[in-house]
């Protein structure tokens, strides 16, 4: 069966610091990625998505960045943070049906 | 541009009650619709999946509708518990493998 990991599940960073976050997914192959934010009293909303490794597709202008190093391994990553990059950020997958399943989440707060 | 409403955004039910909860939306071209789950602080659990060439999808107490024409889709819980407290999100794809447009969801509290 698959499954998503996310880590860390909670994260407090100071405003300007960097980021890194991860993603993986075991028991299948060539998945496509996503991850996605919540912030407070706002929808889930997509930062990014990939169909193959280094093939990355940005939805919305900001301050982070995604990467696909492997096939199921999936990165999201900021050089300084700001207030609003607060929020859930949830990772997801798909294949062939495009069901979506998704992570765990981690909880990033910016001082 | 696609946009989802759901209505309501918080709904309070004694436990034993069927509902429904409503999810619209603007372009009736897409490609298929999934609701979640999430309960406090946790990730989406996906609950049922229709492809856009279908009606309806069931999962033992859930029965999920689509009528692309009109633009809406329904989750019918049947006799609620308490353990069905939790958020429940609509969102759909446009096209195959791109993101998925989300609702701001319907908070469910059921009581016992």
């Amino acid at each position: 069966s698959q499954t998503i990991h996310q880590w860390p599940a909670t994260l407090v960073q100071p405003v300007g610091s960097p980021l890194s976050l991860e993603c993986t997914v075991e028991g299948t192959s060539n998945p496509n990625l996503y991850w996605y934010r919540q912030a407070a009293g706002r929808g889930l909303q997509l930062l990014f998505y990939s169909v193959g490794i280094g093939q990355i597709s940005s939805e919305v202008p900001q301050n982070l960045s995604a990467s696909r190093p492997q096939d199921r391994q999936f990165i999201l990553s900021s050089k300084k943070l700001l207030l609003s990059d607060s929020g859930f950020y949830l990772c997801a997958w798909s294949r062939t049906s495009y069901e979506q399943y998704f992570g765990p989440g981690t909880r990033l707060t910016v001082t | 541009k696609q946009e989802v409403t759901q209505i309501p955004a918080a709904l309070s039910v004694p436990e034993g009650e069927n509902l429904v909860l409503n999810c619209s939306f603007t372009d009736s071209a897409i490609y298929n619709l999934q609701w979640f789950r999430q309960d406090p602080g946790k990730g989406l659990t996906s609950l049922l999946l229709i492809q856009s060439s279908q009606r309806e999808q069931t999962s033992g107490r859930l029965n999920a509708s689509l009528d692309k024409s009109s633009g809406r889709s329904t989750l019918y819980i049947a006799a609620s518990q308490p353990g069905d407290s939790a958020t429940y999100l609509c969102a759909l794809a446009n096209q195959a493998g791109t993101a998925l447009i989300f609702g701001k969801g319907t908070t469910l509290s059921v009581s016992s």
